[in-house]
């Protein structure tokens, strides 16, 4: 199993670009989440899903949509991206859908100019 | 909503000593609380977890505790080594999906 796979890697952008950070499992979990991690605020989280057409907000949801048509793929798309989007962005997913033992992807880091 | 506040923010200690990070929650309700350890570059990876009807729990030389009246729970590690070096994140369940972290201590094992 490869796990949790995020592309890219990285990427820079300009604000008012849009994009897409992929998420993606192989491990048939029904929850997946979207986190940012900025300096000393440790892990937010910004959207979740737990099935596939199924969607809710995390904490800091705006700027950001989601959608969910497989089991496996959850991207994160930025339709407008500013600067106070530039974090890092990890995807994660479980298969009990109580948030426990999520396990994350690598990370995508965002710069926005 | 939940919130988990996470201390120390730094901690350096030589191999061989113990380390202890310490967390407080403010929903009685949550009911799992996990630990996840983030090396430079990756993602956090779940080291150890424990759930509100337990007070302990052990897995060699990491344990945890929760003190469910205090809403407290903290990370003990013993006999540190090199490897140890990273930052751990505490995270309290607020419910049926959502996590919420702590702010995360960088923790530096010293040769």
């Amino acid at each position: 199993n490869a796990g949790v796979t995020q592309t890219p890697k990285f990427q820079v952008l300009k604000t008012g670009q849009s994009m897409t950070l992929q998420c993606a499992q192989d491990m048939n979990h029904e929850y997946m989440s979207w986190y940012r991690q900025d300096p000393g605020m440790g892990l937010r989280l910004i959207h979740y899903s737990v099935g596939a057409g199924i969607t809710d907000q995390g904490e800091v949801p705006n700027g950001y949509n989601v959608s969910r048509s497989t089991t496996e793929d959850f991207p994160l798309r930025l339709l407008s991206a500013a600067p106070s989007q530039t974090s890092v962005y990890f995807c994660a997913s479980s298969y009990v859908a109580r948030g426990e033992t999520q396990y994350f992807g690598p990370g995508t880091r965002l710069l926005v100019l | 909503g939940e919130n988990v506040e996470q201390h120390p923010s730094t901690l350096s200690v030589q191999e061989g000593d113990s380390a202890v990070i310490k967390c407080t929650y403010s929903d009685s309700a949550s009911n799992y609380f996990p630990w996840y350890k983030q090396e430079l570059g990756k993602g956090p990876q779940l080291i150890i977890d424990i759930r509100s009807n337990v007070g302990e729990k052990k897995d060699q030389r990491i344990a945890v505790t929760l003190n469910k009246t205090a809403k407290h729970f903290s990370l003990h590690i013993t006999e540190t080594q090199p490897e140890d070096s990273a930052v751990y994140f505490c995270a309290a369940s607020m419910g049926f999906q959502k996590l919420v972290f702590g702010t995360g201590t960088r923790l530096l094992v010293s040769p």
